[in-house]
């Protein structure tokens, strides 16, 4: 099935670092969504996005939908080791019971 | 906390058998569910939409006959992976939509880890 652009594809930084990540479409997406998966473990929902143009924060995490509806990214400021995993990003075309397209994930390590 | 329950965690069993999968909301009702399938260092991609009170929706590639689907009520969908094979080794996880202060999100469930021998 269609997928997501997602980079980088892995990332590995120093504690204290900011983080930017972001993902990309050929085709335009009503809703942008970023979710954390841990090993092992389903995806946690970090940031949803509704709006074309909106910017969202959640703690260090700061997500923006783009204006074009086809492109979002994630921030994470001041990096820690417990920000390691993969994040992926999601498109969605319609409402919540409509499917979502992810992202490739791009993998975080992070350095104490 | 968590919205969305999944049974088992893990499970092992031998090639041939069948073995189900249990997805649950937990406090809200959920007519739609999705499920996933991920292989090792790859993304979440979609099987089929479960949908309470009528057929699954398949996603292209995906045989129906081999990956039962039941809603069976307002808060359970399972997942029935008939006459498992190696090849059906994967991590299956579930999700739902819902409102959380704002429009309808999908929330996953915390995966179920199947390995066929």
């Amino acid at each position: 099935g269609q997928q997501l652009n997602q980079s980088p594809q892995s990332m590995f930084i120093q504690e204290g670092e900011d983080v930017s990540m972001n993902c990309t479409s050929s085709s335009i997406f009503n809703t942008w969504l970023w979710y954390k998966q841990d090993p092992g473990e389903g995806p946690v929902l970090l940031i949803a996005l509704y709006k074309a143009g909106e910017l969202t924060s959640n703690g260090r995490l700061t997500a923006q939908f783009g204006i074009t509806r086809k492109d979002s990214f994630l921030n994470i400021s001041a990096s820690i080791p417990s920000d390691v995993g993969i994040y992926f990003c999601a498109g969605q075309r319609d409402s919540g019971y409509s499917t979502l397209t992810f992202g490739k994930g791009t993998m975080l390590l992070v350095s104490p | 906390g968590a919205v969305v329950s999944q049974h088992p965690s893990r499970v092992i069993c031998k090639s041939g058998t069948s073995v189900k999968i249990e997805c649950r909301s937990l406090d809200f009702q959920a007519t739609t569910m999705f499920w996933y399938r991920q292989f090792p260092k790859q993304s979440l991609m979609l099987m089929a939409t479960s949908n309470e009170g009528s057929k699954a929706t398949y996603e292209q590639g995906v045989e129906k006959d081999k990956f039962l689907i039941n809603h069976a009520s307002l808060t359970l969908s399972t997942l029935t992976v008939t006459s498992a094979h190696p090849e059906d080794s994967s991590f299956y996880i579930c999700s739902a939509p819902q409102e959380r202060g704002g429009p309808e999100t999908q929330y996953f469930g915390p995966g179920t880890r199947l390995l066929v021998l």
